[in-house]
């Protein structure tokens, strides 16, 4: 499985961002899998944003529920993110993952390249 | 909100051992993974549930994981290996990042 973002690479203060990962080599409602995504800013650590299931059900970061959406496009294979009001705090790389999970444990595999978005205006 | 704390930095010469840490309350309690991040590249994952290591990686990587530390490390460190490692684990349903190591091989 291989995953790919895209998106535009500049978003203006208090504009919507807008992300797509494109899964391939396999299907996203592959049940082995949900989906993530996960940003950088620049010289900081990694921040989990936050999931979906192949069923629909997301969880979210508690620090960006209020402005995050991550859907889910099957027939396109497509999974998206969408943050709202955003700041130059915003402005970081963002990866998307697949998540392998069992009964009791989860870890991020395979990510994507990672695409720059930087908030200004 | 739970926090894993990593030291900023580690230096190893080549062909040494070099040991990464990650510390959370109680986190020996969860599962713990690592993620080798080199630049201009995506995070790989090199060990999950806290000990075992994905099909590709080198067996000079190995993990555990007790009490309140998770560790990784890397035997035979070579210069490939020069990298920012960073520590994860669940908490609550929330994805939790350490701070990261960047790991010098001098």
């Amino acid at each position: 499985v291989q995953l790919q973002e895209s998106g535009p690479g500049l978003v203006k203060p208090s504009q919507t961002l807008s992300l797509t990962c494109t899964v391939s080599g396999g299907s996203i409602t592959n049940t082995n899998y949900y989906w993530s995504w996960i940003r950088q800013p620049a010289g900081k650590g990694l921040e989990w944003i936050g999931r979906i299931y192949t069923t629909g059900s997301t969880n979210y970061n508690p620090s960006l529920k209020s402005r995050v959406t991550i859907s889910l496009d099957t027939s396109k294979n497509q999974f998206s993110l969408k943050l709202n009001s955003v700041t130059t705090a915003d402005t970081a790389i963002y990866y998307c993952a697949g998540v392998t999970y069992t009964t009791s444990s989860n870890w991020f595999d395979p990510w994507g390249q990672g695409t720059l978005v930087t908030v200004s205006s | 909100s739970y926090e894993l704390t990593q030291p900023p930095s580690v230096s190893v010469s080549p062909g040494q051992t070099a040991s990464i840490t990650c510390s959370g309350d109680k986190l020996g309690d969860k599962y713990a993974c690592w993620y080798q991040h080199k630049p201009g590249q995506s995070p790989v994952l090199v060990i999950f549930q806290d000990t075992k290591r994905p099909s590709g990686i080198p067996e000079r990587f190995s993990g555990s994981n007790s009490g309140n530390t998770a560790t990784l490390t890397i035997s035979g460190t070579q210069a490939m290996d020069e990298a920012d490692y960073f520590c994860q684990t669940w908490d609550s349903s929330t994805a939790v990042f350490g701070g990261g190591t960047k790991l010098t091989v001098l």
